[in-house]
């Protein structure tokens, strides 16, 4: 079965420096998209970053990037300049290309505090 | 675009009463529609998922249901809630290789 690992609850960082988050995950498949998505206080989840297992090149998006390991299933997403309204729960989440019902699975998220 | 409306934003129910949330999706069709719960603090839980109208999977058993009328809306419902129920709610639609969320339903049966 599927699983995405996020092995660190919190984190924090200063503003304006750089802060990595982990995720790992595990699946026999070979094409899937890989997401990183963001749940300010508000509780909506913004879809932060989007990878596609087939593409070799990281995805980047402004200050976010990821740094997408496919042979070791590792998906760590880098915030750059961090800014206080970077301060949310993080979450990973892996979905199989192809299949009917294109579940997310889902990891248990890493709360990322922004000190100023 | 494709966006998703999901509503009410807050919901304060007594416990035994029916429960209704309703999401909709607009600028796609035969979307793939899931419902999540969220409890404080933590990571999201699948509660149902539909690939189609009428085709309801439901994730963990419980004291809810699901039903898609039409193709773009998705309904979560209870004939009678219980204090578990409570909860943070998401209604997500997945549609090629993008995940789009509602804006949640804050539930809390008192």
């Amino acid at each position: 079965a599927q699983t995405v690992t996020q092995s660190q609850p919190e984190m924090s960082v200063q503003e304006a420096e750089t802060v990595t988050l982990s995720c790992t995950y595990d699946t026999s498949e070979s094409d899937y998209y890989l997401f990183w998505y963001k749940q300010p206080p508000s509780r909506q989840m913004i879809l932060v970053i989007r990878q596609e297992a087939y593409k070799q090149q990281n995805a980047t998006e402004n200050r976010f990037s990821v740094n997408f390991q496919k042979a070791a299933k590792s998906f760590s997403l880098k915030i750059s300049d961090s800014q206080l309204g970077d301060a949310a729960m993080y979450f990973c989440a892996y979905r199989p290309y192809a299949g009917n019902n294109r579940k997310l699975i889902w990891g248990l998220g890493t709360s990322l505090a922004v000190n100023p | 675009s494709q966006t998703i409306h999901q509503w009410p934003a807050t919901l304060v129910q007594p416990v035994g009463s029916p429960l209704s949330l309703e999401c909709t999706v607009e600028g796609t069709s035969n979307p793939n529609l899931y419902w999540y719960r969220q409890a404080a603090g933590r990571g999201l839980q699948l509660l149902f998922y539909s690939v189609g109208i009428g085709q309801i999977s439901s994730e963990v058993p419980q004291n809810l249901s699901a039903s898609r009328p039409q193709d773009r809306q998705f309904i979560l419902s209870s004939k009678k809630l219980l204090l578990s129920d409570s909860g943070f709610y998401l209604c997500a639609w997945s549609g090629a290789a993008v995940g789009t969320f509602g804006s949640g339903t804050r539930l809390t049966v008192v």
